[in-house]
């Protein structure tokens, strides 16, 4: 069983820096695509980025400019961190692996494709 | 970005009865070359992260009970609950991973009647 939990402080001053690690049990970091998901207090789901085992990565374009996802697969790790962050900033962050191949009949193709085990979310307030 | 618009909002639905949830998807996320729809739907409930049940719009995932079923190709899919139970009250998502930015539906509320 896959298991992702995150960590890193509850409470980020605006304008400040906010950073997250999830660290991955009971399986590798390798040959999958892992992302972070955000969750506005009583709101819907955004996708923040992923990034691939290999150290490839693809941002959300509202989050783009602020935005640093990195790997340490050594720790079996994956980090977030955003800059300048505001009070929109304050969500719950979800790290979450995506699904990263299916095969058929003809052979098996890599992802990243649905989003299929999440960490339990870990709630980050910015405010001063 | 493909934007995903859910309905309804909010549903009530007495026990045992059936309960259906649409997603439209602003463009295609039918891919061509492998014919599969890049369509997931997600549980959440309270407190708790959202779970995959459906993906590829209408294969489910393992361990997921069979009164869950997907269905619908292009734009338009829907998300069926053919007898609701107590704990399927939660809000449902559906999600594109056709193309990123990955995007969800605003997501609806399931209660009991």
């Amino acid at each position: 069983q896959v298991l992702l939990q995150e960590s890193g402080p509850g409470l980020v001053k605006p304008s400040e820096t906010l950073s997250l690690t999830c660290t991955v049990s009971g399986g590798s970091i390798s040959s999958y695509y892992w992302s972070w998901i955000r969750q506005p207090p009583g709101k819907g789901l955004e996708w923040i980025g992923y990034i691939y085992y290999s150290g490839s990565t693809n941002y959300n374009p509202s989050l783009k400019s602020r935005l640093t996802i990195s790997v340490d697969t050594s720790k079996n790790q994956f980090s977030l961190t955003l800059s300048s962050v505001t009070a929109a900033d304050t969500a719950v962050y979800y790290c979450v692996r995506d699904q990263s191949s299916y095969c058929s009949g003809g052979g098996c193709s890599v992802g990243p494709y649905y989003f299929d085990y999440w960490g339990q979310g870990t709630l980050v307030t910015v405010s001063s | 970005d493909i934007v995903m618009t859910q309905s309804p909002d909010s549903l009530a639905v007495s026990l045992g009865e059936r309960a259906t949830i649409n997603c439209k998807s602003s463009q295609s996320v039918l891919y061509s070359s492998n014919n599969k729809n890049y369509l997931a739907w997600y549980q959440q409930k309270p407190g708790q992260p959202p779970k995959v049940l459906i993906y590829w719009a209408s294969t489910r995932e393992f361990g997921v009970p069979d009164r869950f079923s997907g269905s619908g190709s292009g734009t338009d899919f829907t998300l069926t609950i053919s007898s609701l139970q107590a704990e399927d009250v939660a809000v449902y998502y559906c999600q594109q991973y056709y193309s990123t930015p990955y995007t969800f539906g605003q997501g609806t509320k399931l209660e009991i009647k």
